[in-house]
């Protein structure tokens, strides 16, 4: 069946560094990567959305790339802030009346 | 309204017991997505429905489970004779657009305890 895989660990990091993120997808081709963000207790807010014929996406301090060679999506966040600290979520669907299939979210904590 | 609603936020119930959650999609949205979260883990799909076409049910976990969307808008899940381990935050979302072409809009969810 369609899988989304991410990294369950956490990911610590400093304030001001570059965190990456990865998600990877295996038994189909999505034609659609989302990101998404969850604080506790909240719903999910959506943050980008890559394309399979688009390499790479920015929005302000965030970066995400598509590559289907590694059937992978990484997301960066630059100059990270503790106000970033969340979980990220990576989500693929195949387009038309295909679901949107979510991983296991990643969580993010940026310290000072 | 402006977002996606659900109710109940939360809802206890006794095991065995039928429970009903709804969702008020965001008008105009033809895509509407039913998840499952239970706590620490990520988004378990349950129920797709798009337009007019039949809903994609592959995610129900069992026949105690069903949804349904009346008039394309409204949407309904409803759990029979309810366990403990069906105790999960369920999330709602609604779209523009088919099969993640576009961003979901989440609702806040409705947090089922079963005691």
């Amino acid at each position: 069946s369609q899988k989304i895989e991410q990294n369950s660990e956490a990911l610590n990091i400093q304030e001001g560094k570059t965190a990456t993120l990865t998600c990877n997808y295996t038994n189909y081709s999505p034609a659609y990567l989302q990101w998404y963000r969850q604080d506790p207790g909240r719903g999910p807010v959506f943050l980008l959305l890559i394309r399979e014929n688009e390499k790479e996406k920015r929005k302000e301090r965030l970066k995400v790339t598509f590559d289907t060679t590694l059937k992978q999506s990484l997301f960066h966040i630059t100059a990270s802030q503790p106000a970033d600290s969340a979980t990220y979520l990576c989500a693929g669907g195949a387009g038309t009346a295909s679901k949107l299939t979510f991983g296991t979210g990643t969580r993010l904590q940026v310290t000072l | 309204g402006a977002g996606v609603s659900q109710s109940p936020s939360n809802k206890v119930t006794e095991k065995g017991k039928d429970v009903e959650l709804r969702c008020d999609p965001i008008s105009g949205h033809t895509a509407l997505y039913w998840y499952r979260q239970s706590l620490g883990q990520g988004l378990e799909f349950l129920i797709y429905f798009q337009g007019n076409s039949a809903p994609d049910k592959s995610g129900l976990p069992s026949d105690r489970f069903s949804a349904e969307r009346t008039g394309g808008s409204v949407s309904t899940l409803t759990i029979q004779r309810t366990q403990q381990e069906d105790s999960a935050v369920y999330l709602c979302a609604s779209s523009f657009f088919p099969g993640g072409a576009g961003e979901l809009f989440f609702g806040e969810g409705s947090r089922l305890t079963v005691l």
